[in-house]
Parts: C-alpha cells; structure tokens; sequence
C-alpha cells in the first residue's frame, strides 16, 4: 500500500520557468490537497479538492494552477517559477468525513533560482 | 476564519522531563482538532483527533486532551525518539481542509 506519492522529491527551476508537482493516492480518499511549509510559517494551504473535477483555492494560491481529472491524481503546476515560490511542497489526502487524518506525501523540496 | 496558535515555538527537555504543547484555537463550529507529529524532512504524520471538550486520547507517552478554547499534548517522560515537531490543525463546519498551525519544535536531549 503505497498510499501518498510525490514526485519529484527535489527539483531546482530558474526563475520563469514551469513545471508540475505529481502527487497520487491510492486509498481511493475524496479530499486531496496541497500545502507548502516555509520555516516560521507552518503549514499554509495552496488549493484543495473534494473530488474529481471539483477544485478551489487555499490561502496562498497565487502563481499555482490543480487540476483533478481523477479521484487518485492531483498535479500541482507552477506557471512561471519565482524565488518566492521556493518552499517544501506537501500533498495530502483523506477520507471524507469528520475528523478523518490526512496522510502525506513525503514532500517534494523546490529551489527556484 | 480558522485560527490556530501554537507555544512554545520550540521547547528542549532533558530526557525524563514532562512538559506540554499547548494549541489554541478560535473556529465557528470544531469539528476535530488533530495533532500531527513531523520528522524532519518527512510529511507529517497522524497522532490523534479530538472531537468535543473534556475528551482525551493517549498514545504511548502522549496524552491530548481538549477544551473549548485550546488542547494540550502532554509529553510525560521523553525519550529523544519523541524529538520532532509536533503541529496541530482544526477542522470547522466552514471548511472541508484542516487551518494548521506553525508547530512545536521538540528537542529531548539524552
């Protein structure tokens, strides 16, 4: 049971390009959702979905695009990397319901140069 | 809006020393606070989910406990396996995803 995977695991991206976050899931989870974690700052919410072709927009969704085409997929795009967006990139997901625990991904560490 | 504080922001105990993380929290509506603990470059991991005030969970050294207005994870006589940061998160009747907040950062020395 694989549960929450992310790749790539480090990435370094020069300023202005793009690229894609993969994260899957296969505990069949209604909720996913993306978070990056800076030093200081905790936990901060990107977007989120509650299921397939369902997305919204977290805390900081700025300069990031989801889509979710399928319940086990939710890829996270970076349209045109800035400096800002360097950060630790966590995906999760959980069952739905009250109270249910989300399990991550190991995290995926971006540098944006 | 959800909101989450959490103290201390780092805490560093002797082995054998009990102490507590405190998480306090202002939401319309809880419908779970979470404890989450994080190892260092891993994903957090689940602990336990507290429902209602007057409710605790325990897990080996760990014991949550939760009232209307905060919880606090007590950490009875730590080893240095218990180092790591521990955060806490809620869930209310306005949102689907848990608010976090920044965490604790827990250093048992041997």
């Amino acid at each position: 049971n694989a549960g929450v995977t992310q790749t790539p695991k480090f990435q370094v991206l020069k300023t202005g390009q793009s690229m894609t976050l993969q994260c899957a899931q296969d505990m069949n989870h209604e909720y996913m959702s993306w978070y990056r974690q800076d030093p200081g700052m905790g936990l901060r919410l990107i977007h989120y979905s509650v299921g397939a072709g369902i997305t919204d927009q977290g805390e900081v969704p700025n300069g990031y695009n989801v889509s979710r085409s399928t319940t086990e997929d939710f890829p996270l795009r970076l349209l045109s990397a800035a400096p800002s967006q360097t950060s630790v990139y966590f995906c999760a997901s959980r069952k739905q319901g009250e109270g249910t625990e989300a399990f991550f991904g190991q995290g995926t560490r971006l540098t944006v140069v | 809006e959800d909101q989450v504080t959490q103290s201390p922001e780092a805490l560093r105990l002797q082995e054998g020393e009990s102490s507590s993380l405190n998480c306090s929290y202002t939401v319309s509506g809880l419908r779970g606070l979470f404890w989450y603990r994080q190892d260092p470059g891993k994903g957090p991991e689940f602990l336990f989910t507290l429902y209602s005030a007057g409710e605790e969970k325990e897990k080996e050294r760990l014991k949550a406990t939760l009232t209307k207005k905060e919880s606090f994870l007590h950490i009875t006589a730590p080893k240095p396996e218990d180092s790591a940061t521990y955060l806490c998160a809620v869930e209310s009747g306005g949102s689907y995803i848990p608010t976090f907040g920044r965490g604790t950062s827990l250093i048992v020395h041997p």
